[in-house]
């Protein structure tokens, strides 16, 4: 079935680091591609989304790319910020998937003055 | 002005009891869902519904029934609580169903089963 793979975190930066947090995905057919974002006691926030190969999403200075040759839609930041850390969740929907949101295992962001 | 709300925030109860959660959704979407967020922040959908319609239900056990009285709620009752279901429930809700189409989470429903 269908899956999504991300890094294990924590992921520890410095203020104004570069950030990539890895995602990988198996899917049959062509599905969506989403990053989520679930701050401290918060729901889930829609960061940035991709319907398509080679589309790019952006949102608040984060990107990814639909890249399907490597089926992967890894997530950047040039600069983050301490208001950045939170868990962030790459998911896809559709492909063989139907409906749902299948998410990853999340990512836990950290970062210091 | 809230999209997707749901209540309560916080639930704790016993084994063996029964509870709802509600959720709501002010967004005029078609389609609803109910997803469960383990300790370990793993999240795994429950259930879908699309116009009050049940779509998905992924191997949930039968004490967990949603029901949807209109399109705008989802709400789910769980009977004979027991110690794993302890989690936090998120409700979403999209405008449709459809693969491109964003799902909108409510703030979730942290339930403790002692």
């Amino acid at each position: 079935g269908d899956s999504v793979t991300q890094m294990e975190g924590p992921v520890t930066l410095s203020e104004e680091a570069f950030l990539t947090i890895n995602c990988t995905y198996t899917a049959t057919g062509y599905p969506s591609l989403f990053w989520y974002v679930q701050y401290p006691g918060e729901g889930l926030q829609l960061l940035l989304k991709a319907t398509k190969a080679d589309d790019k999403g952006s949102n608040k200075g984060f990107e990814a790319t639909y890249r399907k040759e490597t089926t992967s839609f890894h997530l950047e930041k040039g600069s983050v910020q301490v208001s950045d850390s939170a868990v962030y969740f790459c998911a896809l929907r559709g492909g063989g998937s139907t409906d749902k949101l299948i998410f990853g295992t999340g990512t836990r962001l950290q970062v210091f003055p | 002005d809230t999209a997707v709300s749901q209540t309560p925030k916080y639930l704790v109860t016993q084994m063996g009891n029964d509870k709802s959660i509600k959720c709501e959704q002010n967004l005029g979407h078609d389609t609803m869902y109910w997803y469960k967020q383990d300790s370990k922040k793993f999240l795994k959908i429950m259930f879908s519904y699309n116009n009050k319609e049940l779509i998905i239900n992924e191997t949930v056990p039968n004490r967990f029934s949603p029901k949807s009285p209109d399109k705008a709620h989802l709400n789910l009752h769980i009977n004979s609580l027991e110690l794993g279901d302890s989690a936090v429930y998120f409700c979403a809700s999209s405008q449709a169903q459809g693969q491109s189409y964003e799902q909108y989470f409510g703030p979730g429903t942290r339930l403790t089963v002692t």
